[in-house]
């Protein structure tokens, strides 16, 4: 069964800070990854996905995220965060057989001033 | 307006009633999801939908039943709710990605 390690529980950074959040899946075969965002008291939205092709996927608000199949990793980045950052993030995995997604337990990011 | 919408937004139940979390989805498309979010545990898939009528389980499916008997409607269905259940429950659709609901607050007292 495919699984999903996040082990950034918890990040804190300074505005500007320059972020990478872990993702690791299990996985051997043909995999679509993805990475959500959860603001604060709001529901999940999608911040990129990778199906194929360029393993480096761009996304919304300056964030990207490379795919690694040797590492299976799925590592999101983005060169300075913002205040409005602040959220979390889950990665999540389905694999090319299945629709359902598996996620990841999400990572909190605290953006401070 | 396209999109997923879940009702109610709060919900406070009594242990051992019966509660039901509605779904309704305007894209037509074929899968839905219904997750449960705890702290520490990220999102876990209760049931999910391949098509109407087609269900199967997730990763924690005992005590809850779903129904598909039309495309746009998945509803979630606490048969005797238990304190456990206490969680906010998302709604998904899927087409070439996944489409969350705002969340149902189920606090079980």
């Amino acid at each position: 069964a495919q699984s999903v390690s996040q082990h950034n529980h918890h990040v804190i950074l300074s505005e500007a800070a320059s972020l990478e959040l872990g993702c690791n899946y299990s996985y051997g075969g043909t995999v679509n990854l993805f990475w959500y965002v959860q603001y604060p008291g709001q529901h999940l939205q999608l911040l990129l996905k990778y199906f194929s092709g360029d393993p480096l996927v761009k996304g919304i608000k300056g964030f990207e995220a490379e795919f690694i199949k040797s590492k299976f990793s799925f590592n999101l980045r983005k060169p300075s965060v913002q205040w409005s950052d602040t959220a979390e993030y889950f990665c999540a995995v389905n694999t090319g057989t299945a629709s359902k997604l598996t996620f990841g337990t999400g990572t909190r990011l605290q953006v401070t001033l | 307006d396209a999109g997923i919408t879940q009702s109610p937004r709060y919900k406070i139940t009594e242990t051992g009633r019966q509660v039901t979390l509605m779904c309704h989805q305007t894209w037509s498309h074929s899968y839905m999801f219904w997750y449960r979010q705890d702290l520490g545990h990220g999102l876990r898939l209760i049931y999910y939908s391949a098509a109407a009528d087609i269900t199967d389980k997730g990763e924690v499916p005992d005590g809850y039943v779903v129904s598909r008997s039309k495309t746009e409607n998945f509803p979630l269905t606490l048969e005797s709710a238990t304190r456990s259940q206490t969680s906010v429950y998302f709604c998904a659709s899927r087409g070439s990605e996944a489409f969350f609901g705002q969340g149902t607050r189920l606090t079980v007292v």
